[in-house]
């Protein structure tokens, strides 16, 4: 079976430029979500979906960031007018559900994501 | 505030050492899971500890949790090369309700052979 799915892997782009990062998550996964992990340090959680409903957006760092999900399924993480700051690794994981805690999270690999 | 602190920051030790990381926080989580994490790939669950006390074994590591649940420890015997990574731990708040973790803030870990 298919793991986590992040496309691209790599993204080389302008300071200014809009960026849309996609997710799609191990069948049958109802929850999704997104981090960002700067070189060599922890995953800092932007956003995490219940189905198609985004219950907690707590951690996107400004508006500039959003993020959608359709059909139970693919999300897309969107940044606006990208800042030299948003270079990073963007991860996505999937867990069967949202609840109860302590369930594993299955990773993509990430996006890189280099803002010139 | 980085609620999840891991210590140390980096190892860089020889092929057969033993290790110890540390996740310590001031607060209590209901459960507590650790990742590895290689170049260029997203992190890997290795284990989940729920029971304050609990002690895990996975080969040649052991994962203990704190009997408060607030702190971890992950033991490694015998480093081999193949252990080399950036190790973390994540925990999810005690009396949550759903699968939000909060992620430490790394150890990377390099095994010189």
């Amino acid at each position: 079976g298919a793991g986590v799915s992040q496309s691209p892997s790599n993204k080389v782009t302008e300071k200014g430029k809009d960026v849309e990062l996609r997710c799609d998550p191990i069948s049958g996964h109802t929850a999704l979500y997104w981090y960002r992990q700067r070189l060599g340090q922890g995953l800092e959680f932007l956003i995490y979906f219940q189905g198609n409903s985004a219950p907690d957006k707590s951690g996107l760092p400004s508006d500039r960031f959003s993020a959608e999900r359709t059909g139970e399924s693919v999300s897309t993480l969107t940044i606006q007018r990208t800042q030299q700051e948003d270079s990073a690794v963007y991860l996505c994981a999937s867990s069967l559900a949202w609840t109860p805690p302590g369930q594993p999270q299955h990773f993509g690999d990430g996006t890189r994501l280099s803002i010139l | 505030t980085q609620l999840l602190e891991q210590s140390p920051q980096f190892l860089s030790i020889q092929e057969g050492e033993n290790l110890t990381v540390y996740c310590n926080s001031s607060s209590v989580f209901s459960s507590l899971q650790w990742y590895r994490q290689e170049p260029g790939e997203g992190p890997v669950l290795l284990v989940t500890v729920v029971t304050g006390g609990e002690v895990k074994k996975l080969k040649r590591l052991t994962f203990q949790f704190g009997d408060a649940r607030k702190d971890s420890s992950l033991h490694i015997t015998a480093a081999q090369p193949g252990d080399t990574g950036l190790y973390l731990c994540a925990g999810d708040r005690y009396g949550g309700a759903t699968n939000k973790l909060i992620f430490g803030t790394g150890t990377l870990l390099a095994v010189q052979p």
